[in-house]
C-alpha cells in the first residue's frame, strides 16, 4: 500500500541553494497538504491544496511555493532555501478537507540547511 | 488565540502499567479533534477522530474520550510495542488547518 509518497527522503543544502520536495498520492484524494515538524513545535501547515486546480497559505508558508501538478501530485518548492527551513517536512492528503475526513501522512523529508 | 496542549511531554511507563494522556484545546468551534501516533523516522499514523463531547472510541489497548475543553487517550494495560509520540490535533469550523499539539512522547518499559 503506497498512500502518500515523499522524495527525497533526506536532503542536505547550501544556504541559498533551491530544491523542490516532491509528493504523490494514489488515494484518489481531492486534498493535499504540506506540513513542516519541528521540535517542541508540532506539525504546521504550510500550505494546502483544496482540491485539483487551487492551493492556499496555512500557517507558515513564507519562504515556499506549491504546485499542484494534478489531482496525485502536489510539490513544495523553497527558492532560496535558509538555515530556518531545516526541518521534517510531511505531505499529506485527505479524501475532502472536512473534519469527516482523515488525514494521511507520508514518511517525511529530512532537510538540512547549512 | 488558537491553541493546543499535551500532557505530559513524555511518559514513562512500566509493561501493564495503566495511564492516560491529556489534550486541552482553545479554539472556537470544534470540527473534529483526532489522535495520531507516530514512530521514530516515521509519518503520523492515524488512530482517532471525536466529533462532539461524550463520545468515545476504542482500539485494542486504547480508548480516546472528549470533553467540551479536553480530550483523554488512555491506555490499558500497555506493551513495549506502545512506545511511539501521540499526537492530538483538532479542526476547527471554516477551516481545512489542523492545529497539532507538540506531543508526548511515551516509553513502555518491559
Amino acid at each position: 500500500n503506497a498512500g502518500v509518497t515523499q522524495t527525497p527522503k533526506f536532503q542536505v543544502l547550501k544556504t541559498g541553494q533551491s530544491m523542490t520536495l516532491q509528493c504523490a498520492q494514489d488515494m484518489n484524494h481531492n486534498s493535499m497538504y504540506w506540513y513542516r515538524q519541528d521540535p517542541g513545535m508540532g506539525l504546521r501547515l504550510i500550505y494546502y491544496s483544496a482540491s485539483e486546480g487551487t492551493t492556499d497559505k496555512g500557517e507558515v508558508p513564507n519562504g515556499y511555493n506549491v504546485s499542484r501538478l494534478n489531482k496525485r501530485e502536489f510539490s513544495l518548492r523553497l527558492e532560496s532555501a535558509a538555515p530556518s527551513q531545516t526541518s521534517v517536512y510531511f505531505c499529506a492528503s485527505s479524501e475532502n478537507g472536512g473534519a469527516g475526513n482523515t488525514i494521511y501522512f507520508g514518511e517525511g523529508s529530512w532537510l538540512t540547511v547549512v | 488565540e488558537d491553541q493546543v496542549t499535551q500532557s505530559p511531554e513524555a511518559l514513562r511507563l512500566q509493561e501493564g502499567e495503566s495511564s492516560s494522556l491529556n489534550c486541552s484545546y482553545t479554539v472556537s468551534g470544534l470540527r473534529g479533534l483526532f489522535w495520531y501516533r507516530q514512530d521514530p523516522g516515521k509519518g503520523p499514523e492515524f488512530l482517532f477522530t471525536l466529533y462532539s463531547a461524550g463520545e468515545e472510541k476504542e482500539k485494542e489497548r486504547l480508548k480516546a474520550t472528549l470533553t467540551k475543553k479536553e480530550s483523554f487517550l488512555h491506555i490499558t494495560a500497555p506493551k513495549p510495542e506502545d512506545s511511539a509520540t501521540y499526537l492530538c490535533a483538532v479542526l476547527m469550523d471554516s477551516s481545512y488547518k489542523l492545529i497539532f499539539g507538540s506531543g508526548t512522547r511515551l516509553l513502555v518499559r518491559p
